[in-house]
């Protein structure tokens, strides 16, 4: 039973253009929200987070929204730059110190 | 500051071997996690130790165990090796609560022949 889910394995976008990365969820007992940026060989590093209480966190050129009512969560990034192109994991846990719980990743191509 | 060390980088066994997995987490924290990644799975979580002591363990099989030293440096361990084990291991610490930000190793990639 998948908790979070990234449906979309894979998206490309040109440089300069807004990226849209999607993620769902199912356990709604789930109140904090992570986004990680992973490079081949290396560790995921933490890019940006929001809590349940908030819709929207915004650093840099990295916007997360959150919509609580239908389960969704997802990861803006403008403008798109050649560097940013990795795989990106959302993850979601709940208040009680329970795991972070991970979607299986959407490869983003950023195409100059 | 000196972020999540993992060692080995890579290793190669063979079936029914066993294998350990160092994870020095940063100074200061005192979880670590552990998880398994695999072409297609994404992340999934093995189990954590917070104080030297299994707070949270994933859906893996007994082969699968851990532990924690009181420098908060922690060890995987996985007996009777099987070629499904194949992945990249990663560990992750944080400071206390495990749900707030987790830095990451680079990971240990284990192949199993």
């Amino acid at each position: 039973d998948q908790q979070v889910k990234q449906n979309s394995p894979s998206l490309s976008v040109q440089e300069g253009r807004i990226s849209i990365l999607n993620c769902d969820y199912t356990n709604s007992m789930f109140d904090y929200f992570l986004w990680y940026k992973k490079y081949p060989a290396e560790g995921p590093t933490f890019l940006i987070s929001i809590s349940s209480i908030k819709d929207k966190n915004e650093d840099g050129r990295f916007t997360v929204f959150l919509n609580k009512s239908a389960k969704h969560l997802s990861l803006h990034i403008v403008p798109s730059q050649p560097g940013d192109s990795a795989v990106y994991f959302c993850a979601a846990s709940s208040l009680w110190n329970t795991p972070l719980v991970f979607g299986k990743g959407t490869r983003l191509s950023v195409i100059a | 500051k000196a972020g999540v060390t993992q060692t080995p980088r890579y290793l190669i066994k063979t079936r029914g071997q066993q294998v350990t997995l160092s994870c020095s987490p940063i100074s200061g924290h005192r979880s670590v996690s552990w998880y398994q990644q695999t072409p297609g799975q994404g992340l999934q979580f093995l189990f954590e130790y917070f104080s030297e002591t299994q707070r949270n363990k994933g859906n893996f099989p007994g082969r699968f165990s851990g532990r924690q030293f009181s420098n908060s440096r922690s060890e995987m361990n996985v007996s009777t090796l099987e070629l499904g084990d194949s992945a990249l291991y990663l560990c992750a610490s944080s400071s206390d609560r495990q749900n707030t930000e987790a830095f990451f190793g680079q990971g240990t990639r284990l192949t199993v022949v």
